[in-house]
């Protein structure tokens, strides 16, 4: 079973631009979360996506935006870009079923932003 | 708010020897797993073991295995036949039940040395 994957895999945007990452979620996998990580904030939650609505939010500006499909793949927005936002974004997806395992996040390599 | 603590910034071991990580973390929940990540150079995010709060019984995949101390709020995690391979950086990271949000430690950089 393929795993999640997260395009591109790298990215070089200026600051006061936007941009769109996405992630395919492993197959079968409904719930799909978005996570920051940066040398100095570590590993922050962005939001988490299951059947296309946002049940959870990190505590981020609303230039970080997200969305699910009806494939449960997400796509994430970041407008007006700032240094600051520049990072490892990954992606992890879950498949919320009875038992404990659902609530296992398997991830995918990363989309690395920078922005200059 | 949850917190999750790794006093260990970074750790090394030999090959074949043992290491424990310690973890510890903050909540007033009683109904939460907790996890233990794996980071290798390549970035990569992998799960290393899961712990059920409700469960007892210490969890085990292989040559890894934890100490979860409830009361106490500790979750260590102890790799044995330590491996190259297991170079990387380990998160400890917990979830409230049903909440499907992860908050991570800051890490322990473990380096296997031959």
């Amino acid at each position: 079973k393929a795993g999640v994957t997260q395009t591109p895999r790298y990215l070089i945007k200026t600051r006061g631009q936007q941009v769109t990452l996405s992630c395919s979620p492993i197959s079968g996998h409904r719930s799909v979360s978005w996570y920051q990580q940066t040398p100095g904030q570590g590993l922050q939650f962005l939001f988490e996506y299951f059947s296309e609505t946002q049940r959870n939010k990190g505590n981020f500006p609303g230039r970080f935006s997200g969305r699910q499909f009806s494939n449960s793949r997400s796509e994430m927005n970041v407008s007006t870009l700032e240094l600051g936002d520049s990072a490892l974004y990954l992606c992890a997806s879950s498949f919320p079923r009875e038992g404990a395992s659902s609530y296992e996040q398997y991830f995918g390599p990363g989309t690395r932003l920078t922005v200059t | 708010a949850q917190t999750v603590t790794q006093s260990q910034p970074e750790m090394s071991v030999q090959e074949a020897e043992t290491v424990t990580l310690s973890c510890t973390y903050d909540t007033s929940e009683n109904n939460y797993y907790l996890f233990w990540y794996k980071q290798p150079p390549s970035r990569q995010m992998i799960l290393v073991i899961r712990q059920e709060a409700y469960k007892q019984q210490n969890a085990t995949e292989n040559r890894f295995s934890v100490n979860f101390q409830k009361a106490a709020k500790s979750f260590s995690l102890k790799i044995s036949d330590s491996q190259l391979g297991d170079t990387a950086m380990y998160f400890c990271a917990f979830m409230k039940g049903s909440n499907y949000k992860l908050t991570f430690g800051k890490g322990t950089l473990l380096t296997v040395n031959p």
